[in-house]
This record gives C-alpha cells, sequence and structure tokens, in this order.
C-alpha cells in the first residue's frame, strides 16, 4: 500500500506566484518526520525542508513552507514567488520507525514547471 | 559539507553478471540507504543500514544484497543482473537520532545509472 501519496504528477505555475504541492501519508506511528527534496534536471536531490510529527508550528525555510495537517495525515509544501529556477521534481518523504532505526521513504513525485 | 560518492556514474551490465554499486560517505553516518528510482514511481528502498555490519531489508530487497564492513562504505549486489534491474540507483547517508529519527536530512550521491542487457 502506498505509504506517501502525491497525486499531482505535473503541475504548471506561473513564475511569481504561489503554488502549493500536495503530499498525503500513512502511518499509525506517533514518531515520524516529513521531508521534502527538490531534485532538478541535474539529478541532484536537495533537501528543502522538514516537519517533525511532534512541532505544532508549520516549518518554514525562506519561500518554501510546509502545511502540516496532522489530523489529515497531509504535508503539503507551498512555494511562494516561484521562480523560474523553481521547475523540477519534487518528493515527499517520511521517516518512520523500522527495525533498528529510521528509514524514510518517498512519494512519487510531482513535477513543477514554471512559466514566465 | 557531506559527500556521498557513487563509484559510478554510468554502468552497463550483461543479464547474469553480478554487479557491484560502491559508496562511501565522509561524514561519519550512522544510516547508509540505498534506493532506485524509475519513472513515476519515485524513489524505492531497497535495503538500508543503521550500523557497521547490520542491514534491513527496505520495500524492494529482491534480487539484491547489500554489504557495510565499514562505517563509511555501503555496497549494493545485483547477484544477477536481469533487465528489470535497468534503473536509477541513488545512495544517501544521515545521522541517527532523535524521537522521530531526527530532522538530519538525508545527503545523497549523484546516482549510477545501471542498463543491464
Amino acid at each position: 500500500a502506498q505509504k506517501i501519496t502525491q497525486t499531482q504528477p505535473g503541475m504548471f505555475v506561473q513564475e511569481k506566484e504561489a503554488v502549493t504541492l500536495d503530499c498525503t501519508y500513512d502511518t499509525s506511528d506517533q514518531s515520524y518526520g516529513l521531508f521534502w527534496y527538490k531534485q532538478p534536471s541535474s539529478g541532484e536531490m536537495i533537501f528543502l525542508i522538514y516537519q517533525g510529527s511532534y512541532d505544532e508550528q508549520n516549518a518554514t525555510e525562506g519561500r518554501y513552507s510546509l502545511n502540516f495537517q496532522k489530523a489529515r495525515k497531509s504535508a503539503n509544501l507551498v512555494i511562494s514567488a516561484s521562480q523560474l529556477g523553481d521547475s523540477a521534481m519534487y518528493f515527499c518523504a517520511m521517516r518512520e520507525r523500522a527495525t533498528g532505526g529510521f528509514k524514510t521513504i518517498f512519494g512519487a513525485g510531482t513535477r513543477l514547471f514554471v512559466k514566465a | 559539507d557531506v559527500k556521498v560518492t557513487q563509484s559510478s556514474r554510468y554502468l552497463v551490465k550483461r543479464t547474469g553478471e553480478k554487479v557491484f554499486l560502491e559508496c562511501v560517505q565522509d561524514m561519519d553516518h550512522e544510516n547508509m540507504f540505498w534506493y532506485r528510482q524509475d519513472p513515476g514511481l519515485g524513489l524505492r528502498l531497497i535495503y538500508f543500514s543503521y550500523d557497521v555490519k547490520m542491514k534491513e531489508k527496505g520495500d524492494i530487497p529482491e534480487g539484491y544484497s547489500v554489504s557495510r564492513e565499514k562505517k563509511e562504505r555501503f555496497s549494493l549486489i545485483l547477484e544477477s543482473a536481469s533487465t528489470n534491474q535497468t534503473s536509477m540507483y541513488l545512495c544517501a547517508s544521515s545521522l541517527a537520532g532523535g524521537v522521530t529519527g531526527g530532522n538530519s536530512p538525508l545527503h545523497f550521491g549523484n546516482g549510477t545509472r545501471l542498463t543491464v542487457t
């Protein structure tokens, strides 16, 4: 069963506008962490933002914010003032407890296209 | 700055060959991971390790094995490569710790694009 669901395979946004990338997750654990990564066409994976399951405030990092709705198991990424350089693949990920430690699992990703 | 190095950027192997993918990290991270990335499927966890000589299966371990003899090195082994193992393979490492596993992100290598013919 899919534990991280990103329902938007592709998204378009106009430059300078805000965009929300959806992510829902499934876990029965109370302790977990949520991450967003960006993968530009160069292929590198870039960490964007983190939210712990016990964090009461939504995480923010510059133009990135994470809209964390714990009861709905939702962790949407909001990018404000989109730039052409934001065009990339975006992955939502969850760090959850596993035998011996923690593992991180990923969603299928959303490809964002920023239009000039 | 953390560096995760994967030994090959591109690799072409024949069906049935034994394939070794090597990954080295230089920041003393406890945790290391192997993922494969396929279009439309995102990153899928193959194996991970939280300590030397320790290994745990991820979501798709079939056809793969791993070795972690030293803390900095985590090897992925395809015992008998098959065409359905053609993929991009990504190695990652992270610190351990914390109630939620900590806020330490994964640090990724540049990936190995493996083609099995």
